[in-house]
């Protein structure tokens, strides 16, 4: 049982180029979620997803754009890569109505724009 | 948006000692409080979901306690280890809302 699985784990983009990071998870969760960590700030919200087909918006949506075209698989792309987008990616995922579970994340996308 | 703030920022705490530290977030509209550890080159775990006041939550050496009146939650590690040494993340949910707002964490550092 994999969990969530994050790849790539590292990458170096030039502004202006576009990359898309891929989260898949093997638990049926029905709810997908892309965090970016930054010094000094909490893990923010970029994109959510409450199950195949559907997307929201979270805290700071700007400049990504997501994809759930499988219940396993949420997209994370960057169109067109700024330098402050240099960041963490964390995926997480977990299980509609079990509020009692906290969420499964997964290992982290280092990513940086130069 | 809603702020949920963590103190201390970080401490160091012998080991054998035992420590807690704090969690605020808005009481109103409460639905869930989250607690996650998060170790170093690792990924945040799930330690504690608590969704009701007065909520008391234990594994092993590691207990927390939930306020939603008053907007709070502690943490508690009884005798610390060295293996505890991590950052301790909470995070909040408002009823109806899917979106999960962290802190910025506690950072933790047991001294052998």
């Amino acid at each position: 049982n994999a969990g969530v699985t994050q790849t790539p784990k590292f990458r170096v983009l030039k502004t202006g180029q576009s990359m898309t990071l891929l989260c898949a998870q093997d638990m049926n969760h029905e709810y997908m979620y892309w965090y970016r960590q930054d010094p000094g700030m909490g893990l923010r919200l970029i994109h959510y997803s409450v199950g195949e087909g559907t997307t929201a918006k979270g805290e700071v949506p700007d400049g990504y754009n997501v994809s759930r075209l499988k219940k396993q698989n949420f997209l994370l792309g960057l169109e067109s890569a700024a330098p402050s987008q240099t960041s963490v990616y964390f995926c997480a995922s977990n299980l509609a109505g079990q509020e009692n579970y906290g969420y499964t994340f997964g290992s982290g996308t280092r990513l940086t724009v130069v | 948006i809603l702020n949920v703030e963590q103190s201390p920022q970080s401490l160091h705490v012998q080991e054998g000692d035992s420590t807690n530290f704090t969690c605020s977030f808005p009481s109103s509209n409460f639905y869930a409080l989250h607690w996650y550890r998060w170790e170093t080159a690792k990924s945040p775990e799930a330690l504690f979901v608590m969704t009701l006041n007065g909520d008391e939550k234990k594994k092993g050496r590691i207990s927390a306690t939930l306020n939603t009146k008053e907007g709070y939650s502690y943490l508690y590690i009884k005798g610390s280890q060295p293996e505890d040494s991590a950052t301790y993340l909470c995070a909040f949910k408002t009823f109806g809302n899917e979106k999960l707002t962290f802190g910025t964490g506690t950072r933790l550092t047991i001294i052998p």
